[in-house]
C-alpha cells in the first residue's frame, strides 16, 4: 500500500504568513493527489486536485504543487478563516490514503 | 445540488453490529461510486470502503475486511455501510463522500462531496 505522511503535524503562523506544507507518497503517484481543509465538528472540504488544479470557489491564495511523490500545499497570506487542519490524499489506487494531517495553529 | 445526509448517531456495545445509511440527492447515484472514510476521536481520516453504485463492486481497508459490507439500494438512492464485530477502536465519526468525477468506467476518487457525518461509539 502506498503510504502518505505530511509534515509538520502542527504548524503556527500569523495572519498575513506565507504558510507551506508538506505531503510525501511512499511511492510514486503521479499527480493524482488532492487536499483538504477540515474544521472541528465538520466534513472536510476540497481544496486542490490533481496536484495542482484549484476547486471552484476556493480561494487563489491556496496552491499546490509537486508530483510523484513530494507535494507542496501553499497558503500565500495566511486569513483568520484558514486556520484549520490541512489533509493531503493519494488517489493513484486502492487503498485511497490519507495523510495524517497539518493543523495550522495561531502563533 | 448534490447533497448527502446521513443517518443518526449509535451507541453500541463491543461485538454488536451497526448500519449507517447515507441518502444520496441532486444526481444519479449510479453515476458516481460511493466512499465511506471515518475519523476517530482528534484523529485523522482513513478510508474505509467504496461501492461502485453501478455494478454494486466492493473494495474495502484491508483492516475492516470481513467486518465491513457497503450495500446500496439504487431505488432509492441511498448507500449503506454495516461495520459487524465492533470494538471500542471503531468509535468514530463515519462520512460518505462522493467523487468529484466519474466517467462511465471509473472514477477519479478524490471527494467533493461529503455527509455531514454519523458519530458511533462503541462502550461496554
Amino acid at each position: 500500500d502506498i503510504q502518505v505522511t505530511q509534515s509538520p503535524s502542527t504548524l503556527s503562523a500569523s495572519v498575513g504568513d506565507r504558510v507551506t506544507m508538506t505531503c510525501r507518497a511512499s511511492q510514486s503517484v503521479s499527480i493524482w493527489l488532492a487536499w483538504y481543509q477540515q474544521k472541528p465538528g465538520k466534513a472536510p472540504k476540497l481544496l486542490i486536485y490533481k496536484a495542482s488544479s484549484l476547486e471552484s470557489g476556493v480561494p487563489s491564495r491556496f496552491s499546490g504543487s509537486g508530483s510523484g511523490t513530494e507535494f507542496t500545499l501553499t497558503i500565500s497570506s495566511l486569513q483568520p478563516d484558514d486556520f484549520a487542519t490541512y489533509y493531503c490524499q493519494q488517489y493513484n489506487g486502492y487503498p485511497w490514503m490519507f495523510g495524517q494531517g497539518t493543523k495550522v495553529e495561531i502563533k | 445540488q448534490v447533497l448527502l445526509v446521513q443517518s443518526g448517531a449509535e451507541v453500541k456495545k463491543p461485538g454488536a453490529s451497526v448500519t449507517i445509511s447515507c441518502q444520496a440527492s441532486g444526481y444519479t447515484l449510479t453515476s458516481f461510486y460511493m466512499h465511506w472514510v471515518r475519523q476517530a476521536p482528534g484523529q485523522g481520516l482513513e478510508w474505509v470502503a467504496m461501492i461502485n453504485t453501478g455494478a454494486g463492486s466492493t473494495a474495502y481497508a484491508r483492516k475492516l475486511q470481513g467486518r465491513v459490507t457497503v450495500t446500496r439500494d439504487t431505488s432509492a438512492n441511498i448507500v449503506f455501510m454495516e461495520l459487524t464485530g465492533l470494538r471500542p477502536e471503531d468509535t468514530a465519526v463515519y462520512y460518505c463522500a462522493r467523487p468529484a468525477r466519474c466517467s462511465t468506467t471509473s472514477c477519479s476518487n478524490y471527494f467533493d462531496s461529503w455527509g455531514q457525518g454519523t458519530q458511533v461509539s462503541v462502550s461496554s
